[in-house]
């Protein structure tokens, strides 16, 4: 079946730093969507990414999605105390479920 | 953004018995609705999706008699955790997804201990 895989599992991130997070997927996907679970609570739509080579902006969040629809990235710039969370991937065929990536948890040091 | 409620958040039960758990979509009408679980620090692993007035698609390895799932009408799901025992604590998230959007609303789970 369609596995989703995310990279990398932690992120220790240096406040006014940037970085980024990376999923691929062993199959085309119709869509991607981007979620992400603070400690303690649960996960919340960040955005969905449908088309080949799309990239959507979300402030500080860059979204792109792979010319082949296979892989996808969240860029972060200057991390701020609330990006701190973990950040899923969630990839979609036709079918309207969704796989999700590992996640990639990102904590901050001031 | 869509609402998705779930209820209890918290339940502890002794081994053997049953738990039911409810997901409600507050201001959608819910067509699909999805059970997760997550263990801690793990992603989240989907168990069945539920279309309403149909029976649930249950992903493979997750046993249907066990993890009982009714999805009546279009704002509610329930999942009844039967005869439970101490490998299913976890923590259980539903969601659920309109007929005019991909994305899924979760619900904010329910973190069930089995003793």
């Amino acid at each position: 079946g369609q596995q989703v895989m995310q990279i990398p599992q932690y992120q220790h991130v240096q406040e006014g730093e940037d970085f980024t997070t990376y999923c691929n997927s062993s199959t085309t996907l119709s869509n991607i969507q981007w979620y992400k679970q603070r400690p303690g609570g649960h996960p919340v739509f960040l955005i969905q990414l449908v088309k080949s080579g799309e990239v959507k902006k979300q402030k500080r969040l860059t979204f792109q999605f792979g010319e082949a629809k296979k892989n996808s990235s969240l860029h972060i710039t200057a991390t701020q105390t609330t990006d701190v969370g973990t950040y899923f991937c969630a990839g979609s065929s036709n079918d309207y479920k969704l796989s999700f990536g590992a996640g990639t948890t990102v904590t901050v040091r001031a | 953004g869509a609402v998705v409620s779930q209820h209890p958040s918290w339940v502890i039960c002794k081994s053997g018995t049953s738990v039911k758990i409810e997901c409600r979509s507050l201001d959608f009408q819910a067509t699909t609705m999805f059970w997760y679980r997550q263990f801690p620090k793990q992603s989240l692993m989907l168990m069945a999706t539920s279309n309403e007035g149909s029976k649930a698609t249950y992903e493979q390895g997750v046993e249907k008699d066990k993890f009982l799932i009714n999805h009546a009408s279009l704002t509610l799901s329930t999942l009844t955790v039967t005869s439970a025992h101490p490998e299913d604590s976890s923590f259980y998230i539903c969601s659920a997804r309109g007929t005019t959007f991909y994305e899924q609303y979760f619900g904010p789970g329910t973190r069930l201990t089995v003793t």
